[in-house]
C-alpha cells in the first residue's frame, strides 16, 4: 500500500513567522509532488506542485523535495490568520497505465493573530 | 468559468438506504474523480473516467459502490446499501486530460448514515 504521511497538527504559529510542513510518502517510484489547500468545510485547492528535487518558490510558498530521503515539505513566509487551515500533500503515483493522487490526511495549521 | 457541480451537498440517511450523488464537471475537462474524504483523513479516489470509460475503480467497493459518466459529462455515484462507515464527504474533481494534479473540486456532498 503506498503511503503518504503527515502529522495531523495542530501546527500553531504566530503571524509574521515561517510556517514548515512536512510529509514523508513510501513509493520510490514517485515523480511529482503537490500541496493542496483546504479550508474548514470548503473543497482541497492546488497551492503548488514539484518535480525536481531542491526548492520551488512562489510568492510566500517554498516548496522543498528530497527524493533520497523520500521527503517533502512546504514553507509559508510571512504566515497570516488567513492561511490557518489545513495543508494536504499529495504523491503522484502510477497504477497499471493511469496516474493517481495518493492523499495525506493533512496537517492543520493555525495562525495567531 | 462555472466550477465544479455537486449535488445534494448534504444527505442524512439511515443504513441500509440507498442515495445517489451527481456531479457536472468544468466543461472541457475530460477527466473526472469521486473521492471519498473521511473526517480527519485526506480524499481517498474511489473512481476516475476519462470520458466515458473508467480509469482506476480499485478502490471502489463494487459490491456497494456504483459510478457512471454518461456521455463523458455529468456522472452519478450511487451507494446502496448504505453502512455506517459511509459517512463522509464525496468529492467530485475534474481536471484536463494533460494537468491531471490540477484537479478542480466541488463543494462535496456531506452524507451522514445512521
Amino acid at each position: 500500500q503506498k503511503e503518504v504521511e503527515q502529522n495531523s497538527g495542530p501546527l500553531s504559529v504566530p503571524e509574521g513567522a515561517i510556517a514548515s510542513l512536512n510529509c514523508t510518502y513510501s513509493d520510490r517510484g514517485s515523480q511529482s509532488f503537490f500541496w493542496y489547500r483546504q479550508y474548514s468545510g470548503k473543497s482541497p485547492e492546488l497551492i503548488m506542485f514539484i518535480y525536481s528535487n531542491g526548492d520551488k518558490e512562489d510568492g510566500r510558498f517554498t516548496a522543498q523535495l528530497n527524493k533520497a530521503s523520500q521527503y517533502v515539505s512546504l514553507l509559508i513566509r510571512d504566515s497570516q490568520p488567513s492561511d490557518s487551515a489545513t495543508y494536504l500533500c499529495a504523491v503522484n503515483t502510477r497504477m497499471d497505465s493511469s496516474y493517481k493522487l495518493i492523499f495525506g490526511s493533512g496537517t492543520r495549521l493555525l495562525v495567531r493573530p | 468559468e462555472a466550477g465544479v457541480a455537486q449535488s445534494p451537498r448534504y444527505k442524512i440517511i439511515e443504513k441500509r438506504q440507498s442515495v445517489a450523488f451527481w456531479c457536472n464537471p468544468i466543461s472541457g475537462h475530460a477527466t473526472l474523480y469521486w473521492y471519498q474524504q473521511i473526517l480527519g483523513q485526506g480524499p481517498k479516489l474511489l473512481i476516475q473516467f476519462q470520458n466515458n470509460g473508467v480509469v482506476d475503480d480499485s478502490q471502489l467497493p463494487k459490491d456497494r459502490f456504483s459510478a457512471e459518466r454518461l456521455k463523458g459529462v455529468d456522472s452519478t455515484l450511487k451507494i446502496q446499501p448504505a453502512k455506517l462507515e459511509d459517512s463522509a464527504v464525496y468529492l467530485c474533481a475534474s481536471s484536463l486530460v494533460d494537468v491531471f494534479y490540477e484537479q478542480y473540486f466541488g463543494p462535496g456532498t456531506r452524507l451522514t448514515v445512521t
